[in-house]
């Protein structure tokens, strides 16, 4: 069954020091796609990233780097020289392509970051 | 008004109420979504409309009826609810319902049920 598993509930580091957000996921499908979602405290998910199943490459976007590692399963976050703004709880998302009629995308259970000034 | 807006921002109604929650794309997508948020729960996803049809209904309780009239609109009636609905109601849109899609969200409707 595919699955997103966000293992770190919370999180709280002090302002400019780099931290990772973890995301394992389980999946059957060859092809799929993998998010990253971060809701603020106004409620709505701002998208950030998306990455398909073959494009293994890391991304980077200024202060945020992705690092997608097929071999592990996993896709993590990291966020360079956080910012108080960077506070917000964080979800980590995955899209099959045969997914069944129940699954359309599938939601971790969030990491909420503390950014402490 | 631009992305997806969500009114009313919070709703507090009493079991034997009906009320609706509305959702508006300005985004020109296809694919609208209902989502629920629970505390210390994932994200479930309730409905999905592309082209104003339903393509998902996951299993959500007959309390919760949605319409879908246009591309840019969504609603949510609720009827008859039960203190375990309160949470937090997220609309989505997409291009397509399609793997693959980002989803663009709206700021969410807070419920909390009497």
């Amino acid at each position: 069954a595919q699955k997103v598993t966000q293992a770190q509930t919370e999180i709280s580091v002090v302002e400019k020091e780099d931290v990772t957000l973890d995301c394992v996921y389980e999946t059957r499908d060859t092809t799929y796609y993998l998010f990253w979602y971060k809701q603020p405290p106004s409620g709505e998910l701002v998208f950030l990233i998306r990455r398909n199943s073959f494009d293994e490459q890391n991304e980077i976007s200024g202060r945020y780097s992705w690092n997608f590692q097929k071999s592990t399963s996993s896709f993590n976050f990291t966020i360079t020289a956080s910012q108080v703004v960077d506070s917000a709880v964080y979800f980590c998302a995955l899209s099959e392509a045969y997914m069944n009629r129940d699954d359309k995308i599938i939601f971790g259970k969030g990491t909420r970051l503390h950014i402490l000034p | 008004e631009t992305g997806v807006t969500q009114t009313p921002r919070h709703l507090v109604m009493g079991m034997t109420n009906k009320k609706s929650l509305k959702c508006e794309q300005h985004l020109g997508h296809n694919a609208m979504y209902w989502y629920k948020q629970s505390a210390k729960k994932p994200l479930e996803l309730m409905f999905v409309y592309s082209l104003e049809e339903r393509v998902e209904n996951n299993s959500v309780p007959s309390r919760f009826s949605p319409e879908c009239p246009n591309s840019s609109h969504l609603f949510l009636h609720l009827h008859t609810l039960q203190p375990e609905d309160s949470a937090l109601y997220l609309c989505a849109s997409s291009q397509g319902p399609e793997m693959g899609n980002e989803q663009f969200f709206g700021p969410g409707t807070r419920l909390t049920v009497l």
